[in-house]
């Protein structure tokens, strides 16, 4: 089956760093990938859509500027936190759909938990 | 606007028992729904997908269920065990706008006590 990864898969920074973050998919090529983040004991949130050699498309309230997207390549995504702080903290997910087929389903990574200090 | 809500928000059942799982979404123009499960700090296993088209789909001890016109899903849930114990979210994708990005609920927390 497809198989979304993510690198780190734990990051701890301190306050005013920048974290990348990795989403990349290994047997497939996905035209589309999504970045999702989640707040304890909320429901996963979309922040942006990104599209192969396009910029990302943001979901209202999230900065671009602080949340840069690059999805350079069909098979990898990445999201750059920049000038971290605590309240950035929190669990961020990627998805990716495959576009070599018609079906709708995203396949998820495992996910990355950002802790800032 | 999309909404999805899923009751009740946590569960707590004996080993053993079935169980059943809803999700409500407001807009009943979907094109398909999904079921997920998240463990503790862990990324989203999709459990069933079920078209508009579907009824209802299963999966082993899973079965999901779809109906559009009331807007509602169910997930059912056979012989639980204590390695069902997860978060259960549901989510449909939302194309207003965009690109089939998901709604989800906020989930189910299950608890299968041995």
């Amino acid at each position: 089956g497809a198989v979304v990864s993510q690198h780190p898969s734990r990051v701890i920074c301190k306050s005013g760093t920048s974290v990348k973050i990795e989403c990349r998919s290994l047997d497939f090529q996905a035209t589309t990938m999504f970045w999702y983040r989640q707040f304890p004991k909320q429901s996963l949130m979309l922040m942006a859509t990104s599209n192969e050699g396009s910029k990302a498309t943001y979901e209202q309230g999230v900065e671009k500027d602080k949340f840069l997207i690059n999805h350079a390549s069909l098979t990898l995504s990445t999201l750059t936190v920049t000038s971290a702080h605590p309240e950035d903290s929190s669990f961020y997910i990627c998805s990716a759909r495959d576009g070599g087929t018609r079906t709708d389903t995203q396949y998820f990574g495992p996910g990355t938990r950002l802790t800032v200090l | 606007k999309q909404e999805v809500t899923q009751i009740p928000a946590a569960l707590s059942v004996p080993e053993g028992e079935n169980l059943v799982l809803n999700c409500s979404f407001t807009d009943s123009a979907i094109y398909n729904l999904q079921w997920f499960r998240q463990d503790p700090g862990k990324g989203l296993t999709s459990l069933l997908l079920i078209q508009s088209s579907q009824r209802e789909q299963t999966s082993g001890r899973l079965n999901a269920s779809l109906d559009k016109s009331s807007g509602r899903s169910t997930l059912y849930i056979a012989a639980s065990q204590p390695g069902d114990s997860a978060t259960y979210l549901c989510a449909v994708p939302f194309y207003g706008g965009s690109q089939g990005n998901l709604i989800f609920g906020k989930g189910t927390k299950l608890s299968v006590k041995p």
